[in-house]
């Protein structure tokens, strides 16, 4: 049981560059998300899935694209990058996402840093 | 909105010496969890605790401890005899509940510990 796996760990790109940052997890968690940690201003939500073919939008979605097409995986894209997507990315998981009452929390992966030159 | 404030953005201590790491939140859901999580110099997110908003009982975990005051809105975190494996960064997180019923995670902006020897 591997948890949550983020690929790759680190990643240089100049500007208007694209690529795509992997999250996967092999818990069977319907409910996946991506958070960009910034300096000073802890994590914020990018993009939310609770499920297969079902994504949404987080607090900061502007930028990045995101996919579900199987349980396990949950894709990050920037289309073009900015220097103002230097971040730490952390893709984190849980159960259902909506039922904290069972005792359910998020679990995060080790998390992408990446610049954006 | 939702806030979480860690006023602390660092803290220096002496091993072997307590340290409280002050966690005050804003929510207007009548029921939410709230939790930390620690981030060590390595970088992934390690979780703490998770605490429902209808649980004002305080929590003991070894050296770790966790003062919850509704009246105060505020979930405090202790560290006893802290130890220089305790550095690292601390985030308090809360619940908010997104249209559709689910849930996301609105962080602190952290409070870096540094325990010397």
């Amino acid at each position: 049981n591997a948890g949550v796996t983020q690929t790759p760990k680190f990643q240089v790109l100049k500007t208007g560059q694209s690529m795509t940052l992997q999250c996967a997890q092999d818990m069977n968690h319907e409910y996946m998300s991506w958070y960009r940690q910034d300096p000073g201003m802890g994590l914020r939500l990018i993009h939310y899935s609770v499920g297969a073919g079902i994504t949404d939008q987080g607090e900061v979605p502007n930028g990045y694209n995101v996919s579900r097409s199987t349980t396990e995986d949950f894709p990050l894209r920037l289309l073009s990058a900015a220097p103002s997507q230097t971040s730490v990315y952390f893709c984190a998981s849980s159960y259902s996402g909506s039922l904290f009452a069972r005792g359910e929390t998020q679990y995060f992966g080790p998390g992408t840093r990446l610049l954006v030159l | 909105a939702q806030k979480v404030t860690q006023a602390q953005t660092e803290i220096s201590v002496v091993e072997k010496e307590d340290v409280t790491l002050d966690c005050v939140y804003e929510t207007r859901d009548t029921t939410y969890y709230l939790f930390w999580y620690k981030q060590p110099p390595s970088g992934e997110l390690v979780f703490l605790i998770r605490r429902n908003s209808f649980d004002e009982q305080n929590e003991i975990s070894g050296r770790y401890s966790w003062n919850f005051q509704k009246s105060t809105s505020s979930f405090n975190f202790t560290i006893t005899a802290s130890q220089v494996v305790d550095s690292a960064v601390y985030f308090c997180a809360l619940s908010e509940v997104m249209s559709g019923g689910y849930n996301k995670l609105i962080f602190g902006a952290g409070t870096r510990l540094a325990v010397h020897p």
